[in-house]
């Protein structure tokens, strides 16, 4: 039973597309999270969700939305890729977060190149 | 302003030997979280350990042990025994609200 569970795994597309990536949870937990991780490994917050609701948009550029339709999806649309796109996403859950001490989960990642 | 700072890029050791992965935190809130995760090359993020900033107590969990030290705002990560397996990239982060604060991470290879 997968808990975080991510699609696609593999993401491969020319620049100016644009692209969605889906992210599920059946853990039962109402915050969500998406991370970059770049070429260097370096991991960095781009949104939090709590219940469905946005609390955190860290300086991230608006060709990539985030959408929650339900508290266990959180998926990421990316608008005009750019070569700078291309990087490791990363899902991400937690018990109703407060003042980060909650664990957070994370699914496998999505490996995004862009051409 | 909060940051979490792993100075130790890449370390390389020979299987069996001992290794500690140092992480150094700042932070001006009273009560805070501290985190390691392990990525292993298939690229995955393992929770390994929560530990809370009131309970300085060291963890041991079989071959991996945790010495958190609040007066040198430290939290490091040692394996005793190394194996192969234990080669990955591991990441200390720092609990904030509505997110982690990641360190840079430290590959660690354990050479057979």
């Amino acid at each position: 039973d997968t808990a975080v569970s991510q699609t696609p795994k593999y993401l491969v597309t020319q620049m100016g597309n644009d692209k969605s990536i889906k992210c599920e949870q059946n853990l039962g937990h109402d915050t969500m999270y998406w991370y970059k991780q770049d070429s260097k490994k370096f991991l960095k917050i781009m949104f939090s969700y709590n219940n469905k609701e946005l609390i955190i948009n860290e300086t991230v550029p608006n060709r990539f939305s985030p959408k929650s339709p339900d508290k266990a999806h959180l998926n990421l649309h990316i608008n005009s890729l750019e070569l700078g796109d291309s990087a490791v996403y990363f899902c991400a859950s937690s018990i109703q977060e407060g003042q980060g001490e909650e664990t957070q989960y994370f699914g496998p990642g999505t490996r995004l190149l862009v051409l | 302003a909060q940051k979490v700072t792993q100075a130790q890029t890449e370390i390389s050791v020979v299987e069996k030997e001992d290794v500690t992965l140092d992480c150094v935190y700042e932070t001006r809130d009273t009560t805070y979280y501290l985190f390691w995760y392990k990525q292993p090359p298939s690229g995955e993020l393992v929770f390994l350990i929560r530990r809370n900033s009131f309970d300085e107590q060291n963890e041991i969990s079989g071959r991996y042990s945790w010495n958190f030290q609040k007066s040198t705002s430290s939290f490091n990560f040692t394996i005793t025994a190394s194996q192969v397996v234990d080669s990955a990239v591991y990441f200390c982060a720092l609990g904030g609200t509505y997110k982690y604060i990641f360190g840079t991470g430290t590959r660690l290879k354990v050479l057979a």
